[in-house]
């Protein structure tokens, strides 16, 4: 199993300003995945984390919006830069295991843009 | 890509009784996975049941059990007995079976469910 940690759980952001989010997890992960799910709506896929190399993102993200670190194989963050309340979601970062048999979400970080 | 549909925003049932939500897909891939996951008020994602599509066999999980029709790419979701405790937003998710496929979802609208005293 996995134990994924996410700061904040919660916050609310100036209009403006940017914002990272912390994901932990408590064993070695290759891939590390971010997702955004905005108010009422489903989870759509952000980018793609691999240690060792830049994100791959999702058609309609982009790095300068969304930058991506991944320093090593438990860690990574997702920044979302110069925020508008069209960026107030929930954004869950999320890891594999087992040869895709188990997938485990963080309690994901609910940004709320003023 | 892969698109999932679940056509039943929201469902309403008793405490006690059954009820089924759908998903259906759209896919090339002939290996992958299916997922129901729960989502509460809380928020977290919560993994209901998991099936694997070489598997003929419907898996089973408690009150939780899936018709998966792999033919009419089709993965219903059945709830025995509900409780209370079912009320949440359930999601049908695809996954793409692989090593280079890594573990991304592609995930459905939802379905708003109400289990009623």
């Amino acid at each position: 199993s996995a134990v994924i940690s996410q700061k904040p759980s919660r916050d609310i952001c100036q209009r403006g300003t940017s914002l990272t989010i912390q994901c932990q997890v408590d064993s070695q992960v290759t891939m590390m995945f971010w997702y955004r799910q905005q108010p009422g709506q489903s989870l759509t896929l952000i980018a793609t984390a691999n240690q060792g190399s830049e994100a791959t993102y999702e058609s309609g993200f982009v790095i300068d919006k969304f930058p991506i670190s991944r320093p090593n194989l438990t860690f990574s963050t997702l920044t979302v830069s110069n925020m508008s309340p069209e960026d107030s979601s929930i954004y869950l970062c999320s890891v594999g295991l087992g040869g895709g048999n188990t997938i485990y979400f963080g309690e994901g970080s609910w940004l709320t843009v003023v | 890509a892969q698109t999932v549909t679940q056509s039943q925003p929201e469902m309403s049932v008793q405490e006690a009784e059954t009820v089924t939500l759908s998903c259906t897909y759209d896919t090339s891939e002939n290996n992958y996975y299916l997922f129901w996951y729960k989502q509460p008020p809380s928020r977290q994602m919560i993994l209901v049941i998991r099936q694997e599509a070489y598997k003929q066999q419907n898996a089973t999980e408690n009150r939780f059990s899936v018709n998966f029709q792999k033919a009419a790419k089709s993965f219903s979701l059945k709830i025995s007995d509900s409780q209370l405790g079912d009320t949440a937003m359930y999601f049908c998710a695809f996954m793409k079976h692989g090593v280079n496929s890594g573990y991304a979802l592609n995930f459905g609208k939802g379905t708003s469910l109400l289990v009623t005293p």
